[in-house]
């Protein structure tokens, strides 16, 4: 399977400040990538799928010009974290469309917003 | 309304011991369902992917059931290690209408292995 990289792993914040974590596939051009949010002892909630070289797709619900999603290349997809909240605080996983139905998911980052 | 659920909440067991973790769904139209191990702090891992004609498949001691016609799923774990200490991750996908998929997520069982 794909192998996807996410940077940084953790990161801590103080209130108001932007964040961007980043989502790597190392060995797979993924025209779609999808970013996740989840809350402790909750399942994954997807927040938008990302299209290299178009606009992201919103969940309802996900503020996008809170969240900024950027596909610029088949391996590369970022989201900001815009002026953070301490309730932004959360595990974002992204994951890719591979072939055949299988998606690839990254490690993770822990964002903490004090 | 698409909805995965999965039982139980939580599961202890002894390392060796066998143990097996269900899921029901009511999703339309089904496209595939997918059982995913996520540990603490990290991303989900696939695990097994069934399609509506596959009945069962399995992934080293893992092995996923589908019963298409009652809409449940079940993962057998056998002869658990420590390792297999996680979260199991139930996710239907839904095929919509313009050939995309959505993917229904359960809640999981957070199966803990004792020594």
């Amino acid at each position: 399977g794909a192998v996807v990289s996410q940077h940084p792993s953790w990161v801590i914040c103080k209130s108001g400040t932007s964040v961007k974590i980043e989502c790597r596939s190392l060995d797979f051009q993924a025209t779609t990538m999808f970013w996740y949010r989840q809350f402790p002892k909750q399942s994954l909630m997807l927040m938008a799928t990302s299209n290299e070289g178009s606009k992201a797709t919103y969940e309802q619900g996900v503020e996008k010009d809170k969240f900024l999603i950027n596909h610029a290349s088949l391996t590369l997809s970022t989201l900001t974290v815009t002026s953070a909240h301490p309730e932004d605080s959360s595990f974002y996983i992204c994951s890719l469309a591979g072939r055949t139905y299988e998606q690839y998911f990254g490690p993770g980052t822990r964002l903490t917003v004090t | 309304k698409n909805q995965v659920e999965q039982s139980p909440q939580s599961l202890i067991i002894l390392e060796g011991k066998n143990c097996t973790l269900q899921c029901n769904y009511t999703v339309s139209p089904f496209s595939n369902l997918r059982w995913y191990k996520q540990d603490t702090g990290r991303g989900p891992v696939s695990l097994t992917i069934m399609t509506f004609s596959e009945n069962t498949k399995s992934n080293g001691r893992y092995t996923a059931t589908l019963d298409a016609d009652t809409k449940q799923s079940s993962l057998h774990i056998t002869a658990s290690q420590l390792s297999d200490s996680a979260s199991y991750i139930c996710v239907v996908s839904v095929e919509s209408m313009d050939s995309n998929y959505q993917l229904i997520w359960g809640a999981g069982t957070k199966l803990i292995i004792k020594p």
